[in-house]
């Protein structure tokens, strides 16, 4: 089974600190995303990297950055957090370039920021 | 661009009765992919069922069924013979063209199952 493994569950940051949300998958795939979760929004998507050293923005890419310099992992980046980015993050993965390919999710990061 | 809508922010259904959870979609590629995902309220997303468009029969997984009318552009889930256990959230998505490998899903129904 695909495992994506995202380093906290929960987290509290205070307003203005730079915050790092990690994301790591075992299965070689090609395509790595930032979700973001809020109630009555869905999931929006903030970044999507489909190979090592690439980026692209999502539709809410606004306060955040990505980076992505090995294949199994991709990191979100807050560069200065702030109360409106308190929220659910979730990473997933895919491989192949087919309109079947589903993603695989983490477990989310629950982030509060103060 | 695509866009999924689901209108119900809510639903409930008794034990071992049948449930549709709508879905309906904009797009203007010719090929793309419709998914649905469960998220339990431990948070993790557990993908259910697919259907591509070119699909010639609607999908199955067992008790999920995906109801896919092409002309509406309606892709509704349905459940039958509830669980409790299905109690969940519940999120539509599709994926457009070969290549572009986002989903981008709806805002979710919350279904409540009661014994």
């Amino acid at each position: 089974d695909v495992k994506v493994t995202q380093s906290s569950r929960y987290l509290v940051k205070r307003t203005g600190e730079k915050v790092f949300l990690e994301c790591v998958q075992d299965m070689d795939h090609e395509n790595m995303f930032w979700y973001r979760q809020d109630p009555g929004l869905g999931l929006r998507l903030i970044y999507f990297s489909y190979d090592v050293k690439m980026k692209e923005k999502g539709d809410i890419p606004e306060g955040y950055s990505v980076s992505r310099e090995k294949k199994e992992r991709f990191s979100l980046i807050l560069e200065s957090a702030s109360t409106n980015q308190t929220s659910m993050y979730l990473c997933a993965s895919t491989g192949g370039d087919s309109t079947y390919s589903p993603l695989h999710f983490g477990n989310g990061t629950r982030l509060t920021v103060t | 661009a695509q866009k999924i809508t689901q209108t119900q922010p809510g639903m409930f259904v008794q034990e071992k009765e049948a449930v549709t959870l709508d879905c309906t979609y904009d797009t203007s590629d010719p090929s793309y992919g419709l998914f649905w995902y469960k998220q339990p309220s431990s948070g993790e997303m557990i993908f259910l069922i697919y259907q591509g468009s070119y699909d010639q029969q609607n999908a199955t997984e067992g008790r999920y069924s995906l109801n896919f009318q092409k002309a509406r552009k309606s892709a509704n889930l349905v459940i039958s013979a509830s669980q409790l256990g299905d109690s969940a959230m519940y999120f539509c998505a599709m994926r457009g063209q070969p290549g572009f490998q986002k989903l981008v899903f709806g805002t979710g129904t919350r279904l409540l199952v009661s014994p």
